[in-house]
């Protein structure tokens, strides 16, 4: 079973220029988070779906940040304009449910120049 | 102070020794702990999950909860150079799922 897919891999941007990441949760998984990770850090939570639904967005810097999830499976994050302060890895995850296990994709590492 | 501290490391043991990692956290509230091993340029991939206080064992890895002390570890034995990863913990209060990640320790097992 393929697991959490994440593109592009890698993404390098001049400063002030939009980009969208995309996630593709594993089949059947009705939660989908959206995770920030700076290099030495844990991953920190940016939105939480539940199907359709954004149940949790407060981490989410909702000035230059936006995200959809249409249909309740694909999922994408944009990012308009970007800042040098964005600089990250961005990775999607899935779960079943609440309290069930949470999955992680490879992650988007973002660079911006 | 935050939420979660992880000793960040690095942490380097020998092929075949037992290595412990630890976390430290604030909230009373949290309920579930997991492990996540993340390699370099990886995604995180969960180990342990484990609810409340008490020992979980899975191959050569066992998770300890020590809710009186909010204190948590993941021991693993007999490691291997294939183990040298970021170790995250990484925890939730009762039926909720916005988990807090610790930082992370790095360990390097040497061969």
């Amino acid at each position: 079973e393929a697991g959490v897919v994440q593109s592009p891999r890698y993404k390098i941007i001049e400063k002030k220029q939009p980009v969208a990441f995309w996630c593709n949760p594993i089949s059947g998984h009705n939660t989908l988070y959206w995770y920030l990770q700076n290099l030495g850090q844990g991953p920190e939570l940016l939105i939480r779906y539940e199907n359709e639904e954004a149940v949790d967005d407060s981490q989410l810097p909702k000035d230059r940040f936006s995200a959809e999830r249409l249909k309740g499976v694909d999922s994408t994050l944009k990012i308009q304009p970007a800042e040098l302060g964005d600089s990250a890895v961005y990775l999607c995850a899935s779960s079943l449910g609440r309290d069930r296990d949470v999955f992680f994709g490879q992650g988007t590492r973002l660079t911006v120049v | 102070q935050k939420e979660v501290e992880q000793d960040p490391g690095p942490l380097s043991v020998p092929e075949g020794a037992i290595v412990s990692l630890n976390c430290t956290y604030s909230n009373s509230a949290f309920q579930y702990f997991m492990w996540y091993r993340q390699y370099s340029r990886k995604g995180p991939e969960l180990l342990m999950y484990t609810y409340s206080s008490g020992n979980k064992e899975d191959g050569r890895f066992t998770a300890q909860v020590d809710k009186s002390s909010k204190y948590i570890s993941l021991f693993i034995r007999d490691s291997q150079p294939s183990d040298s990863a970021t170790y995250l913990c990484a925890m939730s209060a009762l039926g909720g799922q916005n988990f807090v990640f610790g930082p992370g320790t790095r360990l390097s097992v040497l061969p």
